[in-house]
């Protein structure tokens, strides 16, 4: 099955509002990794977070890790139109070479 | 400085044609990747290279589908013979060394449609 799912697949909120999107995967990792997709074109990083840590900020990006849950969370705070963009997690598998994305989450701020 | 850069931006090729699409990871990142995107769904992985060699050859979906990477650099990625459940978008990455130490950047993707 999938290493790393987004849920919900699909999140519909109004501008200045806060959106939540979790993630979560099946082995252990030794980092998980948040990224954007505007267009259907090239991913954007916006986050790293490694198994050692719990909690991460960047700007108005929260994302935590719980990996007894093997889960993580990203907030992004007060959302903006601009924010509207399908966003990934993405998992190492714990000494694997290569990143496992989930399917994705779309995201739509309305203005 | 310059991101990593992807050749064509669109292709569309009948069934059956070989296509070349081509990959320009940031200057001086060591490891380079492919991934393969259909409508609506997540990334696939296809292949990784770490410098010009290919460690992990795991995704790729058939011996239709090859890649080779020259000079540490530049990236092609080959598919053979074309078939229409080919058509996605083929996404190319770089990072400066393994993925759980770095983060990777993308290219804006080759659409490929194939008729």
């Amino acid at each position: 099955s999938q290493q790393g799912e987004e849920d919900p697949q699909a999140l519909s909120i109004q501008e200045g509002e806060n959106a939540t999107m979790n993630c979560s995967y099946k082995t252990s990792i030794n980092n998980l990794q948040w990224y954007r997709q505007n267009s259907g074109r090239g991913l954007v990083h916006l986050i790293l977070i490694r198994s050692n840590e719990r909690e991460k900020h960047s700007g108005r990006l929260r994302v935590t890790l719980d990996t007894s849950k093997k889960s993580s969370s990203l907030l992004i705070t007060a959302s903006r139109a601009a924010d509207t963009a399908s966003y990934f997690c993405a998992t190492d598998q714990g000494g694997s070479e290569k990143l496992v994305f989930g399917k994705g989450m779309k995201l739509t701020v309305n203005p | 400085g310059a991101g990593v850069s992807q050749s064509p931006s669109n292709k569309v090729t009948e069934k059956g044609k070989d296509v070349e699409l081509r990959c320009d990871p940031i200057s001086g990142h060591t490891a380079l990747y492919w991934y393969r995107q259909s409508l609506g769904q997540g990334l696939e992985f296809l292949i990784y290279f770490q410098g010009n060699s290919a460690p992990d050859k795991s995704g790729l979906p058939s011996d239709r589908f090859s890649a080779e990477r020259t000079g540490g650099s530049v990236s092609t990625l080959t598919i053979q013979r074309t078939q229409q459940e080919d058509s996605a978008v083929y996404l190319c990455a770089s990072s400066s060394s393994s993925p759980y130490q770095e983060t990777q950047y993308f290219g804006p993707g080759t659409r490929l449609l194939v008729l």
